[in-house]
């Protein structure tokens, strides 16, 4: 079946402009995860979705940052007035159930220029 | 909150060898212990996990320990091949949180 997908795959953006990237979970996970990876680091987590519960968002490094999940399915990850500093990779998980393996996407590499 | 501590952060051998990776937690709280393998361009993929109610699970060629007195876990791999190459995460999730805190990660290259 499908896998978790995430678009777009690359996004390159001058400072100062807003992005908005995609997640498709794969279909039935209730979980959804945000995280982001700068070179060399490890997952910074970002944000996380459980249901209908309101998110976890207290990895959100600043209030240009927010996401919301529609239906319980796609989520959309927002940064406002990028920053060049906001360059990295952000990688989008799904889990069926919380505490159960994340399924990962292949992640949007972004540039802030 | 948990801090993951993973070493070491690049590790080389020889195509057959084992490869072992080590890492530590502070959260006595926590009890699942997941390990990811990254491959170039791609998202972290589960290889094995193991929770707290267990020391020790193998999977073929790979094997993961936990000592819970020592807040530490390790990944074993043993007959490396080529394919082994990849960057590994461990992360440990605290109970009650389904959060997990990652390590920095480990550069594994398997010389043919």
């Amino acid at each position: 079946g499908a896998g978790v997908s995430q678009s777009p795959s690359n996004k390159v953006t001058e400072k100062g402009k807003d992005v908005e990237l995609r997640c498709d979970p794969i279909s039935g996970h209730t979980a959804l995860y945000w995280y982001r990876q700068s070179l060399g680091q490890g997952l910074e987590f970002l944000i996380y979705f459980q249901g209908n519960s309101a998110p976890d968002k207290s990895g959100l490094p600043s209030d240009r940052f927010s996401a919301e999940r529609t239906g319980g399915s796609v989520s959309t990850l927002t940064i406002q007035r990028t920053q060049q500093e906001d360059s990295a990779v952000y990688l989008c998980a799904s889990s069926f159930l919380s505490y159960n393996e994340q399924f990962f996407g292949p992640g949007t590499r972004l540039t802030v220029l | 909150g948990e801090n993951v501590e993973q070493h070491p952060s690049t590790l080389s051998v020889q195509e057959g060898d084992s490869a072992v990776i080590k890492c530590t937690y502070s959260d006595s709280a926590s009890n699942y212990f997941p390990w990811y393998k990254q491959e170039l361009g791609k998202g972290p993929q589960l290889i094995i996990d193991i929770r707290s109610n267990v020391g020790e699970k193998k999977d073929q060629r790979i094997a993961v320990t936990l000592n819970k007195t020592a807040k530490h876990f390790s990944l074993h791999i043993t007959e490396t091949q080529p394919e082994d190459s990849a960057v590994y995460f461990c992360a440990a999730v605290s109970g009650g949180s389904y959060i997990p805190t990652f390590g920095r990660g480990t550069s594994l290259i398997v010389h043919p």
